[in-house]
């Protein structure tokens, strides 16, 4: 089943902070944050295993509550670069990339 | 290094017609994915390969549908007869076994079938 993102969009100016949220009905042992522009193939952020926290990408992290079996997403002092779609991509092995399932999408745009 | 490369980029082609995507995955890596991206669906796997061995083709939507890896360098997705509802963006991803390892998506095929 797919994971679910909130907020579906948000806009920002340039210096703000955004969270986004991914929720799982399934019990969680990795989640990957990718982001896509507009017409591009999804980036790799990062990945969160069970039991850790890992920070990887810029002023961009992210958290791990494997007992509410969500991620959250954190976008410190947002930059015109940040705009774009991002997906949670849960998996059901730590680790390996194999068999994720993406979440529904938030759509982020970051103005002047 | 290349990346996932995938081709055609584009590909537009008539309702009945035979269509091929093409994915050269990233050397080294041991898994393949496809992918499908619609505005309705989001992102869907439709089938992942290990070491070249398909492990789970659940989310082939229908035996219009079929994928090979004849080697580790190469993969096809092959839709026969094609129908408009088919049309989406088709990504290819490749991974590694080893610990955190992420997706690695090439640029994708937008396939119209009109």
């Amino acid at each position: 089943q797919q994971p679910v993102q909130s907020p579906q969009a948000v806009i920002l100016r340039e210096g703000e902070d955004a969270v986004i949220n991914c929720s799982s009905s399934k019990a969680l042992y990795s989640v990957h944050w990718y982001r896509q522009k507009h017409g591009e193939a999804p980036v790799f952020l990062m990945i969160l295993l069970k039991g850790g926290e890992q920070k990887g990408h810029e002023k961009i992290s992210a958290s791990f509550n494997e007992k509410k079996q969500q991620s959250s997403l954190y976008l410190t002092a947002s930059q015109l670069s940040y705009s774009g779609t991002y997906f949670c991509g849960t998996g059901p092995f730590t680790g390996t990339a194999s068999k994720l399932t993406f979440g529904t999408g938030t759509r982020l745009q970051v103005t002047l | 290094d290349a990346g996932v490369i995938q081709s055609p980029r584009h590909e537009v082609t008539e309702m009945g017609q035979e269509v091929t995507l093409r994915c050269k995955p990233i050397s080294g890596h041991d898994y393949l994915f496809w992918y499908r991206q619609t505005m309705m669906r989001g992102l869907e796997l439709l089938i992942y390969f290990n070491n070249n061995v398909p492990i789970d083709d659940s989310g082939m939507p229908e035996d219009r549908f079929s994928a090979k890896m004849p080697n580790a360098s190469f993969s096809t997705l092959k839709i026969q007869p094609s129908e408009p509802r088919d049309s989406a963006v088709y990504f290819c991803a490749s991974g590694w076994t080893g610990g955190n390892s992420p997706l690695h998506f090439g640029n994708g095929t937008r396939l119209t079938v009109t």
